[in-house]
This record gives C-alpha cells, structure tokens and sequence, in this order.
C-alpha cells in the first residue's frame, strides 16, 4: 500500500540543525512530490515546502527565511528536511505529504506518520 | 497569501447528530479546497477535495460544499469516530498553502 514513513523523534539545541526523512513505497516516487508540513503545538498546520520527485524542483515558504532545505534521493525514494538555526518556536511535529504533480496538484492525498522535534537547551 | 478561517473553533455535538463545519478564504480560491480531519497523535487525514469530491474511502455521511471564498463541511450523522479536529486547506494559490485554524468536534 502507499506509504510515507519517516524518521524518529528528535532533541537538539537552540541553533543546531534538524535533518528529518520521508521514505516513500508503493508507488512511483518521482510521479509525485513531497511536502513538508509542521503542526506547533495546539496550533494550525503549517506549510514549509515541496520537492518535486521527479525534477528535484523546490519552492519554499517566506516564512521559513532561508532555514529550510528540501531534498531527494530518487534511488531509495526519500525525502529529507532540512532545518537549520533552529529555536524553541520550530518544537513541533514534522510531517511529510504527498501530492500529485498535475491533476489534484496540492492536495496532500498520503501522509507520513509525524516526526517530533523539540528545541531545548 | 491566502488566509483560511474557520469557524466555530469548537462544536458540540451529540452522537447521531448533524454537525455543520465553516471555512472561509480571504480571497476566492475556486473549488481548490481540501478538508482533513486529525485525530489526537495521528497525521491529518484527507476527507474531501475539489470541495465536494470525497477521497477514497471516506464515508458518505461527510459531505463537502461550496465555491470562491464561502465552504462547508457537512457530517450527517456523527459517528464516534468522527469525533477530531476538521481543517480546511486551499491549494488555489500557493505557495504557500494555506490552512485554516481548524474545528474541533466533541461530544
């Protein structure tokens, strides 16, 4: 069945970096791409970027300022997210999501399981 | 970009009853909507896109509604397990995308 699996919980410090994967199977990755969505505790989902699967394009959220890198290895049908200079605001679960290239474009039909990150000193 | 509000933050309803979700944009983003209802501890899961079309799987009972900037999210009968946070999403104009605050429907 289609899946996106990622990687586990994380603890680092303030201005450390977070490198969280998505392994993607039961389907053809680079006919899709992946996003990365975010979710604050108690607070409203968050966009952060996309990778296409196929062309390895990226686009970014403003908001994100630069910190965030999104990347793929299309031999293991991965996605990885990069996310750097972090601060206690970026605690929060990480979550992969999958969307088509052209028809339903943007819509995040499979989701990875959330990855926790927290920013503690 | 796109700001997505939703409405009520909480509703209150009992098992069996009809529950009635809103979700305005702050400009017109067609039929590109999405709904996604997320359980405690789980990854949001996808209910209904193109405002009306249920994904795979989803149970009649959840319909969706709408167009340009007023949308709806209709649960006909409320099930014990449909009883989660509901998010509204469009995909008209992104990036970025954009979300909504979400609803939460308790017992």
């Amino acid at each position: 069945q289609v899946q996106l699996v990622q990687s586990g919980a994380e603890v680092k410090k303030p201005g450390a970096s977070v490198n969280v994967s998505c392994k993607a199977s039961g389907y053809t990755f680079t006919n899709y791409a992946i996003n990365w969505v975010r979710q604050a505790p108690g607070q409203r989902l968050e966009w952060m970027g996309w990778i296409n699967g196929g062309n390895g394009i990226t686009r970014y959220s403003q908001n994100m300022q630069g910190r965030v890198t999104i990347s793929r290895d299309t031999s293991a049908s991965i996605a990885y997210m990069e996310l750097s200079s972090l601060r206690s605001e970026d605690t929060a679960v990480y979550f992969c999501a999958r969307t088509a290239l052209v028809v339903k474009r943007g819509v995040l039909d499979v989701w990875g399981q959330g990855a926790m990150v927290t920013v503690s000193s | 970009e796109i700001v997505m509000t939703q409405s009520p933050a909480t509703l209150s309803v009992s098992p069996g009853e009809r529950a009635t979700l809103s979700c305005r944009a702050s400009q017109s983003v067609s039929s590109n909507l999405a709904w996604y209802q997320q359980k405690p501890g789980q990854a949001p899961r996808l209910l209904i896109y193109g405002a009306s079309t249920r994904a795979t799987g989803v149970p009649a009972r959840f319909s969706g509604s709408g167009s340009e900037t007023e949308f709806t999210l209709t649960i006909s009968s409320l099930q014990s397990e449909d009883f989660a946070v509901y998010y509204c999403q469009q995909y008209n104009n992104w990036p970025p995308l954009t979300f909504g605050g979400g609803t939460k429907v308790e017992i």
